[in-house]
C-alpha cells in the first residue's frame, strides 16, 4: 500500500537559521509530489510541485526553495527563514482520481 | 487560474441533524475532478466525497453526499445526522487536467450536543 512519510511533526527555529523538511513516498512511483503551505485557520496554499527527479514548479515566489533528488523524496528548504515563514507544511502525492491527493500528516513551523 | 469559493467560514450544527457546507467553483476545463477534505484539530487532511465532472449522479460516501450542480458550479456538501466528531474544519478543492488541487479557505464545523 501506498504511505507518505513526512517529518519532523513540529519545529521551532529562530528567524534566519535554514530549514529542511523531509517528505517520502512509498509504494509507488513517479508520484506528482506537492508542498503546501496552511497558516493558521486558513486554507492551503501550493507552494511547490514536482512530476519527476529534479522537476520542480514554484508557484508563488518566496523565501523557500524544494528539492527532488529520488523520485518518491520531496525536500523544503530554506537558507534563512523569516517570520513570515511561520505555518502548517502539508506534503502530499497524488493520482487521477480520488482521493486526489494523499497528504503527509503535516509539519507545524514556529520561527521565532 | 482556478478558484474555489467556500463562503461560510464558521458554521454550528446540533448534533444528529444535517448540515450543507456551500463550495462554488470556476474553471475553463471542461474535464475536472471537485473533492473535499475533512481538517480536524490534529491537521491531518481527510479524503470525504469525490465528484467527476463527467458523472452524473451525485457522489455518496456514508453521510456524505455532494451536491454537484454542475450549470452552477456548485458542490455543497451535505453531512446528515452530524456527529461530535465532525467537528473540523472542511475544504472544498478543485483539480482540473494539470494535476493541481486548488482549496477553498475552508468551512469551519462546530456540532453543539
Amino acid at each position: 500500500s501506498q504511505t507518505i512519510h513526512q517529518w519532523p511533526a513540529t519545529l521551532v527555529q529562530p528567524v534566519g537559521s535554514p530549514l529542511s523538511l523531509e517528505c517520502t513516498v512509498e509504494g509507488t512511483s513517479n508520484p506528482n509530489l506537492y508542498w503546501y503551505r496552511q497558516a493558521a485557520g486558513r486554507g492551503l496554499q501550493l507552494l511547490f510541485y514536482s512530476v519527476g527527479i529534479g522537476q520542480i514548479s514554484s508557484e508563488v515566489p518566496q523565501n523557500l526553495s524544494a528539492s527532488r533528488p529520488q523520485d518518491r523524496q520531496f525536500i523544503l528548504s530554506s537558507k534563512k527563514l523569516l517570520l513570515s515563514d511561520s505555518g502548517f507544511y502539508l506534503c502530499a502525492w497524488s493520482v487521477i482520481g480520488p482521493p486526489g491527493y494523499t497528504f503527509g500528516s503535516g509539519t507545524r513551523l514556529t520561527v521565532v | 487560474a482556478q478558484k474555489i469559493t467556500q463562503t461560510q467560514p464558521g458554521m454550528f450544527v446540533q448534533e444528529k441533524e444535517a448540515v450543507t457546507l456551500d463550495c462554488t467553483y470556476d474553471t475553463s476545463d471542461p474535464s475536472y475532478g471537485l473533492f473535499w477534505y475533512k481538517q480536524p484539530s490534529s491537521g491531518e487532511m481527510i479524503f470525504l466525497i469525490y465528484q467527476g465532472s463527467y458523472d452524473q449522479q451525485n457522489a455518496t460516501e456514508g453521510r456524505y453526499s455532494l451536491n454537484f450542480q454542475k450549470a452552477r458550479k456548485s458542490a455543497n456538501l451535505v453531512i446528515s445526522a452530524s456527529q461530535l466528531g465532525d467537528s473540523a474544519m472542511y475544504f472544498c478543492a478543485m483539480r482540473p487536467n494539470d494535476y493541481k488541487l486548488s482549496f477553498g479557505a475552508g468551512t469551519t464545523v462546530t456540532v453543539r450536543a
